[in-house]
């Protein structure tokens, strides 16, 4: 079966500095996308980038970049220079090609310090 | 576009009365998930159309949740009747096609509290 592991519950990140929120996911199918969603505290969820798995570079959107080791079924997030707006709840999410369904992680609650 | 519809954004109830919640997905996207949200559980796809088709209900929790697509602009999940375990942020999103990086855009949410 299907499953996105994200083993960071929270994070706790100077402002300015680069945060790392680590994502692994298990399948044993070759065609699928990653997916990250944000979810401030106003609670709406937000596409933040997509990730491939025959994409050969990795994702970019702004600060956001996208880690991908496919080998390790790694899809970290990456996001450079953070703000306090990144201040929320981030979720790795993955979709086989063949499927119609989204398979979200728990999350990893990022908290930016001023 | 407005994006995805949700309503109402709050749902105070109290146990066994009906809750409906409502969506409008994009137009133009052909499929439409329901999502609930808590704490505990996360995120948990409930029911997904496709075409105004239900395609996959086997994460509706029990019998007292349904959901309905009357037409490609409208669809409502209800809960009847409602327990204090159903309190959790419910959403509903909408993408056209499922192919490679189309994303589901969601809706706000309804915030359900069932006391």
């Amino acid at each position: 079966a299907q499953k996105i592991t994200q083993t960071q519950p929270g994070m706790f990140v100077q402002e300015k500095e680069a945060v790392t929120l680590d994502c692994t996911y298990d399948t044993s199918d070759q065609s699928y996308g990653l997916f990250w969603y944000k979810q401030p505290s106003s609670g709406e969820m937000i596409f933040l980038i997509y990730q491939g798995s025959y994409d050969e570079q990795n994702a970019t959107e702004g600060r956001y970049s996208l880690n991908f080791q496919k080998a390790r079924k790694s899809a970290n997030l990456v996001i450079s220079a953070s703000q306090l707006g990144d201040s929320a709840m981030y979720f790795c999410a993955m979709r086989l090609n063949r499927d119609d369904k989204i398979i979200f992680g728990k999350g990893t609650r990022l908290h930016i310090l001023p | 576009d407005a994006g995805v519809i949700q309503s109402p954004r709050h749902e105070v109830t109290e146990m066994g009365q009906e809750v409906t919640l409502r969506c409008k997905p994009i137009s133009g996207h052909d499929y439409l998930f329901w999502y609930r949200q808590t704490m505990m559980r996360g995120l948990e796809l409930l029911i997904y159309f496709n075409n105004n088709v239900p395609i996959d209900d086997s994460g509706m929790p029990e019998d007292r949740f349904s959901a309905k697509m009357p037409n490609a602009s409208f669809s409502t999940l209800k809960i009847q009747p409602s327990e204090p375990r159903d309190s959790a942020v419910y959403f509903c999103a909408s993408t056209q096609g499922q192919a490679g990086r189309e994303t589901q855009y969601f809706g706000p949410g309804t915030r359900l509290l069932v006391l």
